[in-house]
């Protein structure tokens, strides 16, 4: 199986922040790289999709970018809803993963 | 727009079979262009992902589960089944099924989910 990491696990931010989140692949899968957003009690919702291509009605204060191994997710401007846990998913070969997740909270 | 809906008992005794149904509405069921998958999260963890069916009705599995898992369709319900045996605390999770859509380059996304079910599994 492809073993997804994130970093940070969680962090603390404000209203207006610039955020960024980076998930690394065990191995190369290319750009199939997905980004998602879970609030507490709710399933998840796509962001990204391919590394870098934002989902239709997503916001484009969400950004993605990365290939291969290395990928990055951005939050242009940190908005109240956006407080939630944010996970990588890869889904180039199976089965699919998850990275663990990286929870952003009120600073 | 697709919706997705899980039903299915919320209490399950070990060694038992736990059985979900998920109920999708809005279009896209006998489309070649999505495979429709069941994923778990156990409380206060991360996604595993379980397995798919595609509208052929051929399926792919977790090899850390496929020797319990059995994912079917039903085309004239327009749901699709999860089945898994044996089960043990360790199988308590909420519950998803999703929506596995193919992407531009290829590859695939879950681009639309269930709200989930919680299925407990307790004596």
């Amino acid at each position: 199986d492809i073993q997804m990491t994130q970093s940070p696990s969680s962090l603390s931010a404000s209203v207006g922040d610039r955020v960024t989140i980076t998930c690394q692949a065990s191995h190369d899968i290319s750009n199939s790289l997905n980004w998602y957003q879970q609030k507490p009690g709710e399933a998840p919702k796509l962001l990204i999709y391919d590394a870098s291509n934002l989902e239709t009605g997503v916001p484009s204060r969400f950004s993605g970018s990365g290939s291969e191994t290395s990928f990055t997710f951005t939050i242009g401007s940190l908005q109240p809803e956006d407080f939630a846990t944010y996970f990588c998913h890869q889904y180039d070969n199976l089965p699919p993963t998850f990275g663990p997740g990286t929870k952003v909270d009120v600073k | 727009q697709v919706q997705l809906q899980e039903s299915g008992p919320g209490l399950v005794k070990p060694s038992q079979t736990l059985s979900l149904t998920c109920t999708v509405s809005g279009g896209s069921f006998r489309s070649n262009n999505f495979y429709w998958s069941w994923i778990r999260q156990p409380a206060g963890k991360g996604l595993e992902w379980i397995g798919r069916v595609y509208a052929s009705g051929t399926t792919s599995y977790n090899p850390s589960l496929r020797s319990r898992v059995t994912i079917s369709l039903d085309t004239s319900t327009i749901q699709f089944s999860l089945k898994l045996t044996s089960v043990t605390a360790a199988d308590t999770a909420v519950y998803y099924c999703a929506r596995d859509r193919v992407s531009e380059l290829g590859s695939l996304v879950f681009d639309s989910w269930g709200q989930g079910t919680l299925v407990t599994v307790s004596s």
